[in-house]
C-alpha cells in the first residue's frame, strides 16, 4: 500500500540552528502538506502546497519556515533559525485532489534543546 | 471561524464495551469530515471520511460515523472495543473548495480496560 514517508523520525537541534524535515509524498498525489503537533496539544496545519506554489498557510507559518518540492518526489520543510518553541512533532501528508482525504505520514518529532 | 470541538479529553471503556468519540464542527456549510487515529509512536490513519450522501459511514477496524447536520456533528462509534483500539482519536474537518486545509480537533484519548 502506498504511502507516505518521512525522515528522520527525530531530529535534536540547538535553538538557533537550521533544520530540514523530509517528506516523499505517494507518488500520484499533487496536493501536499505539513501539519505541527506540539505535545499535548492539537495537530495544527502549517501549509498547503500544489503545483509547485504555497496554495495556503497558516500565521504559524512565518518567514522562518519554508517548503520546497526540490525533485518531483521529496516534498521538504525548512526551519531557518529554530526555537524552543517548534520543539514538536511535523507530520508530512499528501492527497491526489484537493478534496479527497489526505494520508499522513508517521512524523518526525523535533526537540530544539 | 472553523472549529472542531471533542468534548471528551479522555474516556475509558471496557474490552467489548461500546464506544461513542463525539466530535462537532462550527462551519457555514456542510464540510468534510473525517476521523484519524494516533497510536502511540504512529503517524495519524484515516479511519473514515464523510464527503456527501449517506450520512452514516463505514471505516477500517469496525468503526463507524453519523453525520448529523441539525446537530453539526460527526460522532464515532464502535459496537465492542479491542485492546487495540487504544490510542488517540482525532476528527478533523476540511473545507470544501479549499486548499485541503484540515482543521483537527483537540483528540480524544481512549484507554481501553481488560
Amino acid at each position: 500500500e502506498p504511502e507516505v514517508t518521512q525522515t528522520p523520525s527525530h531530529q535534536v537541534t540547538q535553538m538557533g540552528q537550521e533544520v530540514i524535515l523530509r517528506c516523499v509524498p505517494i507518488s500520484n498525489h499533487l496536493y501536499f502538506y505539513w501539519y505541527r503537533q506540539i505535545l499535548g496539544q492539537k495537530v495544527e496545519f502549517l501549509v498547503s502546497f500544489y503545483n509547485n506554489e504555497i496554495s495556503e498557510k497558516s500565521e504559524i507559518f512565518d518567514d522562518q519556515f519554508s517548503v520546497e518540492r526540490p525533485d518531483g518526489s521529496n516534498f521538504t520543510l525548512k526551519i531557518r533559525s529554530t526555537k524552543l518553541e517548534d520543539s514538536a512533532m511535523y507530520f508530512c501528508a499528501s492527497s491526489a485532489d484537493v478534496n479527497t482525504e489526505a494520508f499522513f505520514g508517521q512524523g518526525t518529532r523535533l526537540t530544539v534543546v | 471561524a472553523q472549529s472542531v470541538t471533542q468534548p471528551d479529553i479522555h474516556i475509558t471503556v471496557s474490552e467489548g464495551a461500546s464506544l461513542e468519540l463525539r466530535c462537532n464542527y462550527s462551519y457555514g456549510a456542510t464540510p468534510y469530515l473525517f476521523w484519524y487515529v494516533q497510536s502511540p509512536g504512529q503517524g495519524l490513519q484515516l479511519l473514515l471520511k464523510y464527503f456527501s450522501g449517506d450520512t452514516l459511514v463505514q471505516g477500517i477496524k469496525g468503526f463507524e460515523a453519523e453525520f448529523k447536520r441539525s446537530q453539526s456533528s460527526f460522532n464515532l462509534r464502535k459496537p465492542s472495543v479491542h485492546w487495540s483500539d487504544a490510542a488517540e482519536y482525532f476528527c478533523a474537518v476540511g473545507l470544501s473548495g479549499n486548499t485541503g486545509k484540515l482543521i483537527f480537533g483537540q483528540g480524544t484519548t481512549l484507554q481501553v480496560k481488560p
